[in-house]
């Protein structure tokens, strides 16, 4: 069971938009950043957003990132099919220790 | 451009010690800009994040698994190590090395990541 809860599975179509969400509580999301992941199938984790919203080098502004209160979401525009992959949110969590959470993580299907 | 490789036993038997290596290049783990962490993916699993350690020797572990596990680094080398004890078989997964810019910040870097099976 994780920490940070996210919906299994979202989809939609070649060109829509869809938004991942990510729940946690104040102990985490709450009061600390949240970073999120895309994991293509058989590779390792990719970084698209930290710091909330912030996106690194080389990731299209088609991915974004929003925070309120004790819930994150990731928004993906423009689908492609190449957006097919497992996605992640993660933060650290400060309840009784300080330690990394990662939600369970969201499979996108692009019909 | 830092990469991170991991290296390492793929099968290890119950009870043993997993032991895995992950080696930086490109950058060094010595300029004390970054953290380094294990974090590992049991099949069609989620992802669990094991611990830091920054260059200087000074760790941080997930608290469930804490009392298992070692993580050490060798700046010589510019490589950092994961030591997790008395495996059973839900410690089977990829195991992933990645960075970090801050304790407790996104992980920016990964390595390709390894996969361990604890099985006799």
């Amino acid at each position: 069971q994780s920490v940070l809860t996210q919906p299994p599975s979202v989809s939609a179509a070649p060109g829509q938009k869809v938004t991942i969400s990510c729940s946690g509580s104040s102990s985490n999301i709450g009061n600390n950043y949240v970073s999120w992941y895309q994991q293509l199938p058989g590779t390792a984790p990719k970084l698209l957003i930290y710091d909330n919203n912030k996106r690194p080098s080389g990731i299209p502004d088609r991915f974004s990132g929003s925070k309120s209160g004790t819930s994150a979401t990731l928004g993906i525009t423009g689908l492609q099919t190449g957006d097919e992959a497992d996605y992640y949110c993660g933060t650290w969590d400060s309840s009784l220790s300080v330690y990394v959470v990662f939600g369970g993580g969201t499979k996108l299907t692009v019909l | 451009q830092v990469q991170l490789q991991e290296s390492g036993p793929g099968l290890v038997k119950p009870s043993q010690t997993l032991s895995l290596t992950c080696t930086v290049s490109g950058g060094s783990i010595s300029s004390g800009d970054y953290y380094w962490s294990w974090i590992r993916q049991p099949p069609g699993k989620g992802l669990e994040w094991i611990g830091y350690i920054y260059y200087s020797g000074s760790t941080y572990y997930n608290p469930s698994l804490k009392s298992r596990v070692t993580i050490s680094v060798d700046t010589s080398k510019n490589q950092f190590s994961l030591k997790l004890s008395s495996v059973t078989a839900a410690d089977t997964a990829v195991y992933y090395c990645a960075r970090a810019r801050r304790l407790y910040d996104a992980f920016d870097i990964w390595g390709q990541g390894t996969m361990v099976t604890v099985s006799s």
